[in-house]
């Protein structure tokens, strides 16, 4: 499969615990990008990497989560102190840049954590 | 930031028919609508997009119409099957912005 890989797929965690979360973009993909979802809600943008550089954050990111691409490959999503409002499908996605112009968005499997 | 909003939220059409999924957008400099297909426990599936310097885009049963002066989009899907079943999102990007801001979306039923 040479699509977008996530792990885990699952994640099981009590309140106030630490998680992370990984991403295998699109080998060729410099852009890759975290989403939050919902049920019932579309995704909802969290951050975005090109390269290894970490170039836009939601305003609406906790300062308990951070994100690191430091190789410009993977990536990983980490959730400091979980609370029960985290309990959500983490997706990421991942894209070509180029010439300046940013083209399709193909999402992974997701990370479904639930927080206890 | 870019405001989606989409509708309707829940859409039944006998198999055959045609359904058709709207969306408006806030920001007039955006210039990508994709569409994506969401089936139950699966990620998001890029169905197809549009890009803003041409007003109609299709591929087999599906096909996207742009409307910028009004700022909104739909997406068009002929012949429904029972397998077109699921929820369609809309997305936009913010100008300047690479980040997509997607609708709450359409669950979409075709009963056979």
């Amino acid at each position: 499969d040479t699509g977008v890989s996530q792990n885990p797929r699952h994640k099981i965690t009590k309140r106030g615990q630490n998680v992370t979360f990984r991403c295998d973009p699109i080998s060729e993909h410099n852009r890759l990008y975290w989403y939050r979802q919902t049920l019932g809600q579309g995704p909802e943008f969290l951050t975005y990497f090109q390269n290894e550089a970490q170039l836009e954050k939601s305003r609406l990111l906790s300062d308990r989560f951070s994100a690191e691409r430091p190789k410009g490959s993977f990536s990983t999503l980490e959730i400091q102190r979980t609370e029960q409002g985290d309990s959500a499908m983490y997706l990421c996605a991942s894209s070509i840049y180029r010439d300046r112009a940013s083209y399709e968005q193909y999402f992974g499997p997701g990370t479904r954590l639930t927080v206890t | 930031g870019e405001n989606v909003e989409q509708h309707p939220s829940t859409l039944s059409v006998q198999e055959g028919d045609s359904a058709v999924i709207k969306c408006t957008y806030s920001d007039s400099a955006s210039n990508y609508f994709p569409w994506y297909k969401q089936e139950l426990g699966k990620r998001p599936q890029l169905i197809i997009d549009i890009r803003s310097n041409v007003g109609e885009k299709k591929d087999q049963r599906i096909a996207v119409t742009l409307n910028k002066t009004a700022k909104h989009f739909s997406l068009h899907i002929t012949e429904t099957q029972p397998e077109d079943s699921a929820v369609y999102f809309c997305a936009a990007p913010g100008a300047g912005s690479y980040q997509l801001t997607f609708g709450k979306g359409t669950k979409l039923s075709v009963i056979p």
